[in-house]
Parts: structure tokens; sequence; C-alpha cells
């Protein structure tokens, strides 16, 4: 069954860097886009960045845009977020998911556990 | 940008009662509408795509409907396993904008 492990959360600093990373299992992982989504606490899920199943294409949402940057190792089945310059309102749990195809296309139909990201000094 | 709002934040309803949800886009969606629920703890789950389509699994009591603007996602006779918030979300845009979620609770 499809699985998506995130790691790489935890506590850091403001202006500080943090890179996430996703493991992917139980698909084709090179035939999907993946997309990173963060949920802060109390809040509802907001779409910060997504990548073509080839990595060509990218796009972010303004609040990450320039400090945030998504890739993919299709390989390794992974996908990653380099996270810098990180602020207060950074903090958020964030989840790894695969967007659909055919019928399902551009929802997102299978979502990680989510990892933590905390912003604090 | 689309803005996603969802209508009410809470809604308290009787087992085996109706529960409906509203949605409203700040501009049209051209159908590309879905919803999620997320228990505590958990991620969000797909449930509906394309306004009425149900995802894999999603009981028959779960409907959505709806065009341009405004959408509902019916819940015909609520159980207890539906206590959870839903979201709708729109995908014709990007950024594909999330509401704030009704949190279902059982009466």
């Amino acid at each position: 069954q499809v699985q998506l492990v995130e790691s790489g959360g935890g506590l850091v600093k403001p202006g500080g860097s943090l890179r996430l990373a996703c493991a992917a299992s139980g698909f084709s992982f090179s035939d999907y886009y993946m997309s990173w989504i963060r949920q802060a606490p109390g809040k509802g899920p907001e779409c910060i960045s997504y990548i073509s199943s080839s990595g060509n294409t990218r796009r972010y949402a303004d609040a990450v845009k320039g400090r945030f940057t998504v890739s993919r190792d299709n390989a390794k089945k992974s996908l990653y977020l380099e996270m810098n310059s990180l602020g207060a309102g950074d903090t958020a749990v964030y989840y790894c998911a695969r967007e659909g195809r055919g019928a399902v296309t551009e929802t997102y139909d299978n979502w990680g556990q989510g990892t933590l990201v905390t912003v604090s000094s | 940008e689309i803005v996603m709002t969802q209508s009410p934040a809470t809604l308290s309803v009787s087992p085996g009662e109706r529960a409906s949800l509203s949605c409203r886009a700040s501009q049209n969606v051209n159908g590309n509408l879905a919803w999620y629920q997320q228990k505590p703890g958990q991620a969000p789950r797909l449930f509906i795509y394309g306004v009425s389509n149900r995802a894999s699994g999603v009981p028959a009591r779960f409907s959505g409907s709806g065009s341009g603007t405004e959408f509902t996602l019916t819940i015909s006779s609520l159980q207890s396993e539906d206590l959870a918030v839903y979201y709708c979300q729109q995908y014709n845009d990007w950024p594909r904008a999330f509401g704030q979620g009704t949190k279902v609770e059982i009466k």
C-alpha cells in the first residue's frame, strides 16, 4: 500500500534552516506529482509547494517563495523540502502528499503522518 | 488568490441525524472542489473530489453537491465515527486553498 514517511522536523531558532525528507513506497514514485502541505496549530492545511514527476516544474506559495526549495530523487523515491530563514509563522506540521492522477488529479489522495517544525528561540 | 470560507465552524448533530456543511469560494472553481476528513491526531484524508465523487472507501452516507462558488457536504445519517474536522479545498488555481474547516461534534 502507499506509504509516505516524513522526517527532519524539530525545534529551530528564528532565522535557522531545516531540511525535511519524505520517503515513499508502495507506488511508482516517479509517475506522480508530489506536494508539501503544512498545517499550523488549529488552522486549515496550507499548500506550500509542489513538484512535477520529473522535477522540472516546481511551484511555491507566496508565503515561502524564495525561502523554501522543493526537490526530489526518483531513484531514491524521496521528496525533500529545504527551508531557510525560518520564522514563527512557519511553525506547523508539515505533510508530504501525493497528487492524484486521472479522476483525482490535483487532489491529494495520500498523505504522510506529518513532521512537526517548531520555530522558537 | 481564491479564498475558501466554511460554515459553521462547529456543528453539533445527534447520531442518526443529517448534517450539512457549507463551503464558499471567492470565485468560480469550475467544479474543482474536494472535501477532506481529518480525525484528531491524523492527516487529512481525501473524501470527495470533483464536487460530488466519493473517494475510495468513503461511505455512501456522505455526499457532495454544489456548483460555481457554493458547495455542500452532507452526511445523511451521522455516525459516531464521523466525528472529525472537514475541510473543503479548491484545486482550480494555485495556490490550492483549503477552508478553515468545520468541526463535526456528536450531540
